[in-house]
């Protein structure tokens, strides 16, 4: 199983909702990812988690709230955002021989 | 960050072969890979190569590594309507925390 699975697909919210996205993996990578993907533009990446603890934050507004339950899921958090992080939001996973395999996608819409 | 440069777009005739290019500044790099992503999508890795490698052939995939120009090419042949997409190269540096660059991406447009 090379899958990392994401929901929601798509994702419409107001300035003032929280709402979370969530990516799962059962290959037993041990780093995962998000990023946030403007369109036609490279993946920007935002938070890493190496052994479920927060490893990389690039700078991200704490309005993106990451959480790493367990190896397995990776969840962010949305609060109070704004219309300009409207985006395709990308999770990924490491396996230990280098291979980034990336997710669906959740594309998200800020009213 | 890191200055990961592709040329933006690229168009080729159906049957022929594509050579999509990328440039990279650091020399500390472990792995290197292409992604394809197709409009709506996530993004697909295709294949990667380890820095110490200079080439790798998957079925119509060769890539090419030079280490001492810091280029990295992804030759598709027999290109096909199905291959068009972005196509992303990424730096995996592992001695800065697993941290992946994206090069800028290049379109490719298949003429049938």
């Amino acid at each position: 199983d090379t899958e990392v699975t994401q929901t929601p697909k798509h994702l419409v919210m107001g300035m003032t909702n929280k709402k979370s996205l969530k990516c799962e993996q059962h290959m037993g990578h041990r780093a995962m990812y998000w990023y946030k993907q403007k369109a036609k533009k490279p993946p920007e990446l935002m938070f890493v988690y190496s052994y479920e603890k927060l490893s990389i934050n690039e700078s991200v507004p704490s309005r993106f709230s990451p959480e790493c339950p367990n190896s397995s899921l990776l969840n962010l958090h949305l609060h109070a955002l704004q219309p300009e992080d409207s985006a395709l939001y990308l999770c990924a996973s490491n396996s230990p021989f280098g291979e980034q395999f990336f997710g669906p996608g959740t594309r998200l819409t800020v009213l | 960050g890191e200055d990961v440069e592709q040329s933006l777009f690229l168009s080729v005739r159906e049957g022929d072969s594509s050579v999509i290019n990328c440039t990279y500044t650091d020399s500390s790099s472990t792995y290197l890979y292409w992604y394809k992503q197709e409009p709506g999508a996530g993004l697909q890795l295709l294949t990667y190569i380890f820095s110490n490698m200079d080439m790798k052939q998957d079925q119509r995939l060769t890539v090419l590594l030079n280490k001492k120009d810091k280029h990295l090419s992804l030759r598709i042949a027999d290109t096909q309507t199905g291959d068009s997409a972005i196509y992303f190269c990424a730096e995996l540096h592992a001695n800065t925390g697993n941290q992946f660059y994206f090069g800028t991406g290049t379109s490719l447009t298949v003429i049938p």
